[in-house]
């Protein structure tokens, strides 16, 4: 299985202030497609994860342009420009190149 | 608007079944790749299972931890997806929840397995 690694493990920021979590794949996720299959989710307190990014640094509709992704291969990152409280949970990367489809441990975001 | 509705949780004893359904709405199920996705009780995500649709001939895919245990399915007519557990073990004690492509998410249904 691709082991997705996610750092760190919790993260605290003011709000105003940039963010960034890295998550790094045990191999390539560029798929025979060519596309890369890797996700960015939020999981607000109490809610459902949420995606935010797909294919790498694609926004999902209605994702504030704040956020970022950036990689290729098997190194990735997201990126908050400027944290607002809205922002706040567990964000996880997720690749859905090779089966099983596998996520990385979280990145607990907190206010400082 | 898309909702996602599992249902069909609850507490259930190691070695019993249980049986899981995701009613959707607000896309087009019958093109839909649909997937379930637990959350343990220390919070890790983990995919489960996946079902393709009728022109990838409703291929599936498992979790090599569910397989041979757990088997999805659908119903197109329904716009619905199942998730039949059997043979079911403490560690599959987790919330579960379907999922859209990994885009749109319900709001989740607790398995419990315990004695």
């Amino acid at each position: 299985d691709v082991v997705m690694t996610q750092t760190p493990v919790s993260l605290s920021v003011a709000i105003g202030q940039p963010a960034s979590i890295s998550c790094k794949s045990s191999q390539s996720l560029v798929g025979t497609s060519g596309k890369t299959y890797l996700n960015w989710l939020l999981q607000r307190p109490g809610q459902s994860p949420k995606r935010l990014i797909y294919l790498v640094s694609k926004l999902d509709s209605g994702i504030p342009d704040r956020f970022s992704g950036s990689g290729s291969e098997t190194d990735f990152t997201l990126k908050i420009s400027r944290v607002e409280a809205d922002d706040l949970g567990v964000y996880y990367c997720l690749q859905g190149t090779h089966f099983p489809y596998t996520f990385g441990a979280g990145t607990k975001l907190e206010l400082k | 608007e898309v909702q996602l509705v599992e249902t069909g949780g609850g507490l259930v004893q190691p070695g019993k079944s249980l049986k899981l359904t995701c009613a959707t709405s607000g896309f087009t199920f019958s093109n839909a790749w649909m997937d379930w996705v637990r959350q343990s009780p220390e919070k890790q995500l983990e995919w489960v299972a996946q079902i393709k649709d009728k022109s990838n001939n409703y291929a599936t895919y498992y979790a090599e931890s569910v397989k041979g245990r757990f088997t999805i399915s659908r119903d197109d007519s329904k716009s619905s997806v199942y998730l039949q557990m059997n043979s079911l073990k403490e560690e599959d004690t987790a919330i579960y929840y379907c999922t859209h492509g990994i885009l749109d998410w319900g709001q989740g249904v607790m398995v419990t397995v315990s004695s």
